[in-house]
């Protein structure tokens, strides 16, 4: 199986555009989850999707928002982008949302400038 | 919420020592303790769990044990070798039907050759 695939892979941007990131899960998987991490932060989770529903949401601005479409695919959006929002963006699949059986991808290193 | 912290920050070792990680978690519904691996621009990859079920687990030259009663949890490596040079995050979690990880904010370990 091909594993977790993120697009794009690297991204800068300046203070105030927004941006959009792409997850596509593992084939069968329906769950997807977006962590941010950052030297000083750690890994800190973003979102849940599953069957295109948030089901659980981290303690993230309302400018950190995300979908998914009926093939599991998986995007998440940053509007207002701040100096602070550069980072690595990691998605995670699983089939069933466990955090028992998900896998990362490579992640999207965003640098806003 | 759940609130992770995790030390050393940072652990030097010759090859064939020892690396111990700590990690202490604040929910005590947390059932489930997932470890990771992360190479330099690599995704984070699991590379051993316990369960609150288990007091200790083990898989080659590497061991999880658990403390219910103390909220803590540790990583032992045996016979470091170079390749485990990496930064290592511990995770809690309420088990299967949690959709959220809690990282601590990671140890970089540094094996000399």
């Amino acid at each position: 199986k091909a594993g977790v695939t993120q697009t794009p892979r690297y991204l800068i941007k300046t203070r105030g555009q927004q941006v959009t990131l792409s997850c596509s899960p593992i084939s069968g998987h329906r769950s997807v989850s977006w962590y941010q991490q950052t030297p000083g932060q750690g890994l800190q989770f973003l979102f849940e999707y599953f069957s295109e529903t948030q089901r659980n949401k981290g303690n993230f601005p309302g400018r950190f928002s995300g979908r998914q479409f009926s093939n599991s695919r998986s995007e998440m959006n940053v509007s207002t982008l701040e100096l602070g929002d550069s980072a690595l963006y990691l998605c995670a699949s699983s089939f069933s949302g466990s955090v028992e059986t998900q896998y990362f991808g490579p992640g999207t290193r965003l640098l806003v400038l | 919420g759940e609130n992770v912290e995790q030390h050393p920050s940072t652990l030097s070792v010759q090859e064939g020592d020892s690396a111990v990680i700590k990690c202490t978690y604040s929910d005590s519904a947390s059932n489930y303790f997932p470890w990771y691996k992360q190479e330099l621009g690599k995704r984070p990859q699991l590379i051993i769990d316990i369960r609150s079920n288990v007091g200790e687990k083990k898989d080659q030259r590497i061991a999880v044990t658990l403390n219910k009663t103390a909220k803590h949890f540790s990583l032992h490596i045996t016979e470091t070798q170079p390749e485990d040079s990496a930064v290592y995050f511990c995770a809690a979690s309420r088990g299967a039907g949690s959709y959220q990880l809690t990282f601590g904010k990671g140890t970089k370990l540094s094996v000399i050759p």
